[in-house]
C-alpha cells in the first residue's frame, strides 16, 4: 500500500517549457488535490478534483491545467512553465471530500530557470 | 475566504522540554488536521481533530471548534520532533486551507 505517489520528484525546466506532474493514489479515495508550497510558507491549493470525473479550482489556479484521468490518478499541467511557477508541488487525496482525513504525497520539487 | 493563523512562528527547545503550539481559524470549519513536515519535506499526518482532544504517544491535540482554535502538545521533546508543523482547517467549497506553520527546532 503506497498510499499517494507523486512523479518525478525532482525537475528542472526552462521557462516556456511544459510538463505534467503525475500523481497516483491506492486508497479509492473520491477526493484528489494538488498544492504548492513556497519557501517558508504553508500549502496553497492549486486545483481539487472531489470526485471522478470533476476538476475545481483553488487559491491560485493561474498558469495550471488538471485532468482527473480515472479514480486513482490526477495530473498537473504546467503548459508554459514561468520562474514564479518554482516551488514544490504536492498531491493529495481524501476519501470524500473535505471533511475526510488527506494524505499527502512525497513532494515534486520543480525548478523553472 | 478563511483564515488560519499559528503560533509561535519560531520555536526553539532543548530536548526534554514541553510546548504547545496553537492553531487559530477565522471562521467555523468542518475539520482540522495538523501535520509535521520533516526536514526533508515529507508531510505526516499527525491528528485528523475535529472537536475534542486526541493523544498519540508524546503527542495531543484539542480542538475547541466552538472557540475556534486548536491546541498541538509536544511533550519531552525529542530532536526528531523538529521540523516544521502545520494545522489545515477545511471549510465548505472543499478547500483545505493551510496555516504559515511553527517551525520548531530541538536542540539536544
Amino acid at each position: 500500500n503506497a498510499g499517494v505517489t507523486q512523479t518525478p520528484k525532482f525537475q528542472v525546466l526552462k521557462t516556456g517549457q511544459s510538463m505534467t506532474l503525475q500523481c497516483a493514489q491506492d486508497m479509492n479515495h473520491n477526493s484528489m488535490y494538488w498544492y504548492r508550497q513556497d519557501p517558508g510558507m504553508g500549502l496553497r491549493l492549486i486545483y481539487y478534483s472531489a470526485s471522478e470525473g470533476t476538476t475545481d479550482k483553488g487559491e491560485v489556479p493561474n498558469g495550471y491545467n488538471v485532468s482527473r484521468l480515472n479514480k486513482r490518478e490526477f495530473s498537473l499541467r504546467l503548459e508554459s512553465a514561468a520562474p514564479s511557477q518554482t516551488s514544490v508541488y504536492f498531491c493529495a487525496s481524501s476519501k470524500r471530500g473535505i471533511e475526510t482525513e488527506a494524505f499527502f504525497g512525497q513532494g515534486t520539487r520543480l525548478t523553472v530557470v | 475566504g478563511i483564515q488560519v493563523e499559528q503560533s509561535p512562528p519560531d520555536l526553539i527547545l532543548q530536548e526534554g522540554a514541553n510546548s504547545t503550539l496553537r492553531c487559530n481559524f477565522s471562521d467555523s470549519v468542518n475539520n482540522l488536521q495538523w501535520f509535521h513536515q520533516n526536514p526533508w519535506g515529507q508531510l505526516i499526518n499527525l491528528f485528523y481533530i475535529p472537536s475534542g482532544t486526541k493523544q498519540n504517544g508524546r503527542l495531543s491535540a484539542t480542538t475547541v471548534a466552538t472557540e475556534r482554535y486548536s491546541l498541538l502538545y509536544i511533550s519531552s521533546s525529542q530532536t526528531t520532533d523538529s521540523g516544521v508543523y502545520f494545522c489545515a482547517a477545511y471549510t465548505s467549497g472543499s478547500r483545505l486551507t493551510f496555516g504559515e506553520g511553527t517551525q520548531l527546532t530541538v536542540n539536544p
